[in-house]
């Protein structure tokens, strides 16, 4: 069965430090979002991603943050300085065209230091 | 407006007995609502949805019951097992849009 995957599943990094997380969405899935989830706290959406824009993101993805499509399977999410606060789980998600059933990754622990 | 607020935010039950989650929502335009389960260190895995045409949703011993009047919804798991120990979410989305989640509920199955 499809399965959304993420690398790294676990980043350490340093205050001000530029992360990229990596997402391979299932293969015939045509929007993508990343969510995150701070420890012991609900999931929250940041951004969703279709035809290669931004269709819709939250408060949280402000300039720091960025997302990309940089070939045909894999989707990115950019934090470009790290604040403490960023710590968190980030999840990917997919959904096919038709349907609303979205599919979530594994998730990338981010710890900032 | 946009939020989903979930109740209990944790639950014990003993091996073979029912649990109840439940959700209320504000938006009426929310169109489709999933209930997620996740263990830990895991995203979410889609478990079972319903749309607010149907009442009632079946599968396996999972079972959503919604009531569109109260805009509420709930998850019922029958014959709980303690495999069924993780935390539960609930969702809400219009058109296929962003998901808003619930607080989530812990559930932990006492064998």
């Amino acid at each position: 069965e499809p399965e959304v995957t993420q690398t790294p599943s676990h980043q350490v990094t340093q205050m001000g430090q530029e992360v990229i997380l990596r997402c391979v969405p299932i293969s015939n899935h045509l929007y993508f979002y990343w969510y995150r989830q701070i420890l012991g706290q609900k999931v929250e959406f940041l951004v969703s991603f279709y035809n290669n824009e931004i269709s819709e993101k939250s408060e949280i993805f402000d300039d720091q943050f960025s997302v990309e499509r940089p070939d045909g399977s894999n989707f990115t999410l950019k934090i470009r300085s790290t604040k403490l606060e960023d710590s968190a789980m980030y999840f990917c998600a997919s959904r096919r065209d038709r349907g609303y059933e979205q599919y979530f990754g594994p998730g990338t622990r981010l710890t900032v230091t | 407006q946009q939020q989903v607020k979930q109740s209990p935010q944790s639950l014990i039950v003993q091996k073979g007995g029912i649990s109840i989650i439940n959700c209320a929502y504000e938006n009426t335009a929310f169109d489709y609502f999933p209930w997620y389960q996740q263990f830990p260190g895991k995203g979410p895995a889609l478990l079972i949805a319903i749309r607010p045409d149907v009442s009632e949703k079946k599968e396996g011993r999972f079972t959503i019951s919604f009531n569109k009047s109260a805009k509420q919804f709930s998850l019922h798991i029958m014959d709980s097992q303690p495999g069924d120990s993780a935390t539960y979410f609930c969702a809400a989305t219009w058109s296929g849009n962003k998901l808003t989640f619930g607080g989530g509920t812990r559930v932990l199955v006492k064998p």
